[in-house]
């Protein structure tokens, strides 16, 4: 089947550690999304990627970074820097250059201790 | 810029009422509409969705009607049960010229009670 998987479910950091989130997809997708969800904020936008090796800041950049350095792969690292990192995050994917439906994996679960 | 406006929740509804989300949208042009499902502790799905006026898009019993003169693409359901207790999600992603990032709604919480 295919599909988004994230890694792990629930995630535990200390202050000050960095730390990084799996995304992988099988679906062929040219772009993937990074999205930060906090209780009643909806989704924000953390970063994009439209093609291999390019990926743009979204709304809440800073504190992270990302990769894409092959097609199925988008990793995303919360860093020292995030003041609040504890969220769930969630990756999706879509087919880029169109109005096209996102697919989500099941999220990470991140808690700062 | 973009936005998406929906109703406050929670929703609170005996199993098999009557279900309306409101959502109401901003946009330059027709873009595309969606509706995404999150139940507890999962990633969102998607719902329905319609890419031009006038679409009604359907699926599980939900609809939602793509309306441009109101820039509204409310959500319902004849008779809701209390699988459908999630959280809701509207979004749109603009036409063509920009990057295709969708713009989601706050979301509303449905809660259904037996």
């Amino acid at each position: 089947d295919g599909g988004i998987t994230q890694s792990p479910k629930y995630l535990f950091r200390k202050e000050g550690q960095n730390v990084t989130l799996s995304c992988e997809q099988n679906l062929n997708h040219d772009a993937m999304y990074w999205y930060r969800q906090d209780p009643g904020q909806g989704l924000r936008l953390i970063y994009y990627s439209q093609i291999v090796n390019d990926f743009q800041k979204g709304d809440i950049a800073e504190g992270y970074s990302v990769s894409r350095e092959k097609k199925e792969s988008f990793p995303l690292t919360v860093t020292s820097a995030q003041k609040n990192p504890t969220a769930f995050y969630l990756c999706a994917s879509s087919i880029a250059g169109g109005q096209d439906t996102q697919y989500f994996g099941p999220g990470t679960r991140l808690t700062v201790l | 810029g973009n936005s998406v406006t929906q109703m406050e929740g929670p929703v609170t509804l005996s199993e098999e009422a009557f279900l309306t989300i409101n959502c109401t949208y901003t946009a330059t042009g027709y873009p595309s509409l969606f509706w995404y499902v999150q139940y507890p502790g999962e990633g969102l799905q998607l719902l329905l969705k319609a890419t031009k006026a006038d679409d009604k898009g359907s699926n599980k019993g939900f609809e939602a009607t793509y309306r441009k003169e109101t820039t509204s693409f409310h959500l319902e359901k004849g008779s809701v049960q209390v699988s459908d207790s999630a959280v809701y999600f509207c979004a749109l992603i603009p036409p063509s010229g920009g990057s295709y990032i969708p713009t989601f709604g706050r979301g509303t919480s449905l809660i259904v009670h037996p």
